[in-house]
Protein backbone atom coordinates (compact mmCIF):
# COMPACT_ATOMS: atom_id res chain seq x y z
CA UNK A 1 0.00 0.00 0.00
CA UNK A 2 1.33 3.02 -1.21
CA UNK A 3 2.13 6.05 1.90
CA UNK A 4 1.48 9.40 2.08
CA UNK A 5 2.97 11.27 -0.93
CA UNK A 6 3.59 14.86 -1.00
CA UNK A 7 5.22 16.75 -4.05
CA UNK A 8 7.24 18.16 -4.43
CA UNK A 9 10.14 17.54 -2.04
CA UNK A 10 11.88 20.79 -1.79
CA UNK A 11 10.95 24.15 -3.28
CA UNK A 12 13.01 27.20 -3.18
CA UNK A 13 10.98 30.63 -4.22
CA UNK A 14 11.62 34.33 -4.08
CA UNK A 15 9.67 35.96 -1.45
CA UNK A 16 6.05 37.31 -2.99
CA UNK A 17 6.39 34.41 -5.20
CA UNK A 18 3.41 31.72 -4.89
CA UNK A 19 3.98 28.08 -4.59
CA UNK A 20 1.88 25.45 -4.30
CA UNK A 21 1.94 22.09 -2.49
CA UNK A 22 0.62 19.14 -3.31
CA UNK A 23 -0.66 15.98 -0.83
CA UNK A 24 -1.73 12.80 -1.84
CA UNK A 25 -3.30 10.76 0.84
CA UNK A 26 -3.14 6.76 0.97
CA UNK A 27 -6.24 5.61 -0.89
CA UNK A 28 -9.32 5.29 1.82
CA UNK A 29 -8.39 7.79 3.73
CA UNK A 30 -10.79 10.27 4.38
CA UNK A 31 -8.85 12.65 7.12
CA UNK A 32 -5.97 14.89 5.79
CA UNK A 33 -4.33 17.40 7.68
CA UNK A 34 -1.83 19.68 7.25
CA UNK A 35 1.46 20.84 9.67
CA UNK A 36 3.92 22.74 9.36
CA UNK A 37 7.56 22.68 11.10
CA UNK A 38 9.62 25.66 11.07
CA UNK A 39 13.35 25.03 11.77
CA UNK A 40 14.07 24.10 15.25
CA UNK A 41 10.61 24.27 16.26
CA UNK A 42 7.38 22.11 16.96
CA UNK A 43 5.41 20.50 14.42
CA UNK A 44 2.19 23.19 14.33
CA UNK A 45 -1.61 21.89 13.25
CA UNK A 46 -2.67 24.06 9.77
CA UNK A 47 -5.85 22.21 8.81
CA UNK A 48 -7.89 19.28 9.15
CA UNK A 49 -10.06 18.51 5.55
CA UNK A 50 -12.47 15.64 6.23
CA UNK A 51 -12.92 14.21 2.59
CA UNK A 52 -13.36 17.80 1.04
CA UNK A 53 -14.58 20.09 3.94
CA UNK A 54 -12.44 22.05 6.44
CA UNK A 55 -13.39 20.84 9.81
CA UNK A 56 -10.82 22.61 10.99
CA UNK A 57 -8.37 25.71 10.00
CA UNK A 58 -7.42 26.94 13.05
CA UNK A 59 -3.78 26.83 12.71
CA UNK A 60 -4.01 28.40 9.40
CA UNK A 61 -1.40 31.47 9.98
CA UNK A 62 -3.05 34.17 7.72
CA UNK A 63 -4.93 34.53 4.49
CA UNK A 64 -2.08 34.26 2.25
CA UNK A 65 -2.64 30.61 2.88
CA UNK A 66 -5.09 28.70 1.03
CA UNK A 67 -5.67 24.86 0.96
CA UNK A 68 -8.31 23.07 -0.91
CA UNK A 69 -9.12 19.43 -1.30
CA UNK A 70 -11.43 18.95 -4.37
CA UNK A 71 -13.27 15.73 -4.98
CA UNK A 72 -12.15 14.35 -1.66
CA UNK A 73 -9.29 12.99 -2.91
CA UNK A 74 -5.40 14.68 -2.85
CA UNK A 75 -4.97 18.03 -1.30
CA UNK A 76 -3.07 21.70 -2.65
CA UNK A 77 -1.38 24.38 -0.24
CA UNK A 78 -0.96 27.68 -1.95
CA UNK A 79 1.26 30.15 -0.40
CA UNK A 80 0.24 33.58 -2.07
CA UNK A 81 2.67 35.85 -1.17
CA UNK A 82 5.46 33.94 0.33
CA UNK A 83 7.06 35.78 2.81
CA UNK A 84 10.44 34.34 4.72
CA UNK A 85 8.78 33.32 7.44
CA UNK A 86 7.07 31.26 6.01
CA UNK A 87 10.23 28.63 5.07
CA UNK A 88 9.69 24.98 6.89
CA UNK A 89 9.11 21.90 6.45
CA UNK A 90 5.38 21.15 5.45
CA UNK A 91 4.22 18.10 5.92
CA UNK A 92 0.75 16.25 5.29
CA UNK A 93 -0.88 13.40 7.32
CA UNK A 94 -4.13 11.15 6.49
CA UNK A 95 -6.09 8.89 8.56
CA UNK A 96 -9.50 7.13 8.09
CA UNK A 97 -12.51 8.00 9.18
CA UNK A 98 -13.47 6.46 12.26
CA UNK A 99 -13.33 7.60 16.05
CA UNK A 100 -10.68 6.11 16.62
CA UNK A 101 -8.35 6.67 13.31
CA UNK A 102 -7.37 10.03 14.05
CA UNK A 103 -4.59 8.94 16.55
CA UNK A 104 -3.91 6.70 13.75
CA UNK A 105 -2.16 9.31 11.57
CA UNK A 106 0.23 8.23 8.44
CA UNK A 107 2.44 11.34 7.59
CA UNK A 108 3.79 12.07 4.35
CA UNK A 109 7.75 12.48 3.86
CA UNK A 110 7.44 16.24 3.84
CA UNK A 111 7.51 19.53 1.45
CA UNK A 112 10.83 21.68 2.58
CA UNK A 113 10.07 25.39 1.35
CA UNK A 114 12.78 27.80 1.30
CA UNK A 115 11.68 31.55 0.86
CA UNK A 116 14.23 33.78 0.36
CA UNK B 1 2.11 29.53 23.80
CA UNK B 2 3.62 25.85 23.68
CA UNK B 3 1.59 23.24 24.72
CA UNK B 4 4.07 20.30 24.96
CA UNK B 5 7.82 21.50 26.17
CA UNK B 6 10.60 18.83 25.08
CA UNK B 7 14.27 17.75 26.26
CA UNK B 8 16.67 17.39 25.78
CA UNK B 9 17.06 19.22 22.07
CA UNK B 10 19.84 16.61 20.93
CA UNK B 11 20.89 13.79 22.74
CA UNK B 12 24.24 11.38 22.05
CA UNK B 13 24.09 7.73 23.08
CA UNK B 14 26.68 5.07 23.35
CA UNK B 15 25.70 1.67 21.83
CA UNK B 16 23.86 -0.05 24.41
CA UNK B 17 23.36 2.78 26.73
CA UNK B 18 19.69 4.27 27.99
CA UNK B 19 18.58 7.17 25.64
CA UNK B 20 15.74 9.37 27.74
CA UNK B 21 13.72 12.02 26.37
CA UNK B 22 11.38 14.19 28.16
CA UNK B 23 8.11 15.95 27.88
CA UNK B 24 5.83 17.86 30.05
CA UNK B 25 2.58 19.14 29.14
CA UNK B 26 -0.33 22.12 30.84
CA UNK B 27 -3.63 21.03 29.29
CA UNK B 28 -5.28 18.69 31.69
CA UNK B 29 -7.78 17.89 29.25
CA UNK B 30 -4.90 15.69 26.62
CA UNK B 31 -6.04 12.07 26.65
CA UNK B 32 -3.20 10.74 24.16
CA UNK B 33 0.28 10.87 24.15
CA UNK B 34 2.28 9.33 21.11
CA UNK B 35 6.05 9.78 20.60
CA UNK B 36 6.87 9.93 17.01
CA UNK B 37 9.94 8.81 15.00
CA UNK B 38 11.48 10.47 12.18
CA UNK B 39 14.25 9.49 10.12
CA UNK B 40 15.80 12.05 7.66
CA UNK B 41 14.10 12.28 4.14
CA UNK B 42 10.78 10.67 5.99
CA UNK B 43 7.75 11.94 7.56
CA UNK B 44 7.01 11.04 11.33
CA UNK B 45 5.98 7.91 12.42
CA UNK B 46 4.26 6.89 15.09
CA UNK B 47 6.20 4.57 17.51
CA UNK B 48 4.17 3.99 20.65
CA UNK B 49 1.89 6.01 22.51
CA UNK B 50 0.19 6.03 26.14
CA UNK B 51 -3.23 7.25 27.30
CA UNK B 52 -2.69 8.54 31.16
CA UNK B 53 -5.24 6.14 33.04
CA UNK B 54 -1.56 3.92 33.17
CA UNK B 55 1.96 4.67 34.37
CA UNK B 56 4.05 2.80 31.72
CA UNK B 57 3.62 0.95 28.34
CA UNK B 58 6.56 -1.03 26.93
CA UNK B 59 6.95 -2.34 23.48
CA UNK B 60 9.98 -4.07 22.96
CA UNK B 61 13.18 -1.85 23.75
CA UNK B 62 10.94 1.40 24.02
CA UNK B 63 8.36 2.08 27.24
CA UNK B 64 6.97 5.35 27.66
CA UNK B 65 6.99 6.02 31.55
CA UNK B 66 4.05 8.82 32.47
CA UNK B 67 3.19 10.78 35.45
CA UNK B 68 -0.28 12.25 35.68
CA UNK B 69 0.29 14.22 38.93
CA UNK B 70 3.10 16.05 37.14
CA UNK B 71 1.68 16.41 33.64
CA UNK B 72 5.08 14.81 32.20
CA UNK B 73 5.95 12.04 30.05
CA UNK B 74 9.07 10.40 28.51
CA UNK B 75 10.53 8.29 26.39
CA UNK B 76 13.23 5.43 27.76
CA UNK B 77 15.26 3.63 24.76
CA UNK B 78 16.86 0.89 26.49
CA UNK B 79 20.06 -1.11 24.62
CA UNK B 80 19.96 1.75 22.01
CA UNK B 81 21.36 1.22 18.74
CA UNK B 82 22.56 3.03 15.70
CA UNK B 83 19.60 2.40 13.93
CA UNK B 84 17.11 4.21 16.54
CA UNK B 85 19.13 7.68 15.15
CA UNK B 86 16.33 10.08 14.45
CA UNK B 87 14.46 12.69 15.69
CA UNK B 88 11.75 12.04 18.34
CA UNK B 89 8.68 14.10 18.58
CA UNK B 90 6.62 13.71 21.78
CA UNK B 91 2.81 14.39 20.94
CA UNK B 92 -0.84 15.05 23.42
CA UNK B 93 -4.00 15.39 22.01
CA UNK B 94 -7.08 15.73 23.46
CA UNK B 95 -10.68 16.27 23.01
CA UNK B 96 -10.74 20.24 23.35
CA UNK B 97 -8.79 21.27 20.15
CA UNK B 98 -9.30 17.94 18.20
CA UNK B 99 -5.36 18.63 17.26
CA UNK B 100 -2.01 16.97 17.99
CA UNK B 101 0.03 19.20 19.78
CA UNK B 102 4.14 18.01 19.32
CA UNK B 103 7.22 19.29 21.08
CA UNK B 104 10.07 20.35 19.36
CA UNK B 105 11.89 17.19 18.45
CA UNK B 106 14.86 15.70 20.19
CA UNK B 107 18.16 14.67 17.67
CA UNK B 108 19.35 11.22 18.53
CA UNK B 109 22.64 10.00 17.75
CA UNK B 110 23.37 6.34 18.56
CA UNK B 111 27.10 6.21 18.42
CA UNK B 112 28.86 2.46 17.57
Amino acid sequence: EAGVTQFPSHSVIEKGQTVTLRCDPISGHDNLYWYRRVMGKEIKFLLHFVKESKQDESGMPNNRFLAERTGGTYSTLKVQPAELEDSGVYFCASSLDGLADVYEQYFGPGTRLTVT
Amino acid sequence: QQQVKQSPQSLIVQKGGISIINCAYENTAFDYFPWYQQFPGKGPALLIAIRPDVSEKKEGRFTISFNKSAKQFSLHIMDSQPGDSATYFCAAYGNTGNQFYFGTGTSLTVIP
